[in-house]
């Protein structure tokens, strides 16, 4: 099993619908999972971090992470087409010590929001 | 500095020439790292700096590759004997203890 698996997509939805975004991890003491925002030709842009089990929220983005079942997801409600991008998921690899930890990023799924 | 910078923004170079890609952090950030994304693919883990201790290495692909950290600040990614399999966008990472990363604009390289 990959370290991080993402549903590669590409995925479309239509203006103001919703877009649902998932992430499975296998390290389960992974403590802190982020989500990033790219734009082509453009580098990675962190948009939410979730430390805790349940929901998060940050205007349109809703972050839900469920640590028993290893599995991370991102909501945007009222997607926009400024919102089309690929969306990376990023799961840390624990190291003894410290609080920075390398992250393992999956491949990564691309949103198309249709006007 | 407000972000973190890398230079140059691009870079061609002949196949077994040796190139230095700089990395230059936000200001106290501890950790530093580079990835690599090739085209259409995903990040590829190079190597991270933490502070003081040994950097983890276990991400370079072959010992053409090496990277240091002065000062705690700066980095310099250096890569001897290119191969065209070099080719991609080399990304430099920073982060303050329990936040995200922020990267850089990276550095796209292509080997001809």
């Amino acid at each position: 099993q990959k370290e991080v698996e993402q549903n590669s997509g590409p995925l479309s939805v239509p203006e103001g619908a919703i877009a649902s975004l998932n992430c499975t991890y296998s390290d389960r003491g992974s403590q802190s999972f982020f989500w990033y925002r790219q734009y082509s030709g453009k580098s990675p842009e962190l948009i939410m971090s979730i430390y805790s089990n349940g929901d998060k929220e940050d205007g349109r983005f809703t972050a839900q992470l469920n640590k028993a079942s290893q599995y991370v997801s991102l909501l945007i409600r009222d997607s926009q087409p400024s919102d089309s991008a690929t969306y990376l998921c990023a799961v840390p690899s624990s190291r003894s010590g410290g609080s920075n930890y390398k992250l393992t990023f999956g491949k990564g799924t691309l949103l198309t929001v249709n006007p | 500095g407000a972000g973190v910078s890398q230079s140059p923004s691009n870079k061609v170079t002949e196949k077994g020439k040796d190139v230095e890609l700089r990395c230059d952090p936000i200001s106290g950030h501890t950790a530093l790292y580079w990835y690599r994304q090739s085209l259409g693919q995903g990040l590829e883990f190079l190597i991270y700096f933490q502070g003081n201790s040994a950097p983890d290495k276990s991400g370079l692909p072959s010992d053409r590759f090496s990277a240091e950290r002065t000062g705690g600040s700066v980095s310099t990614l250096t890569i001897q004997r290119t191969q065209q399999e070099d080719s991609a966008v080399y990304l430099c990472a920073s982060s303050f203890p329990g936040l995200g990363y922020t990267f850089g604009s990276g550095t796209r390289l292509t080997v001809v």
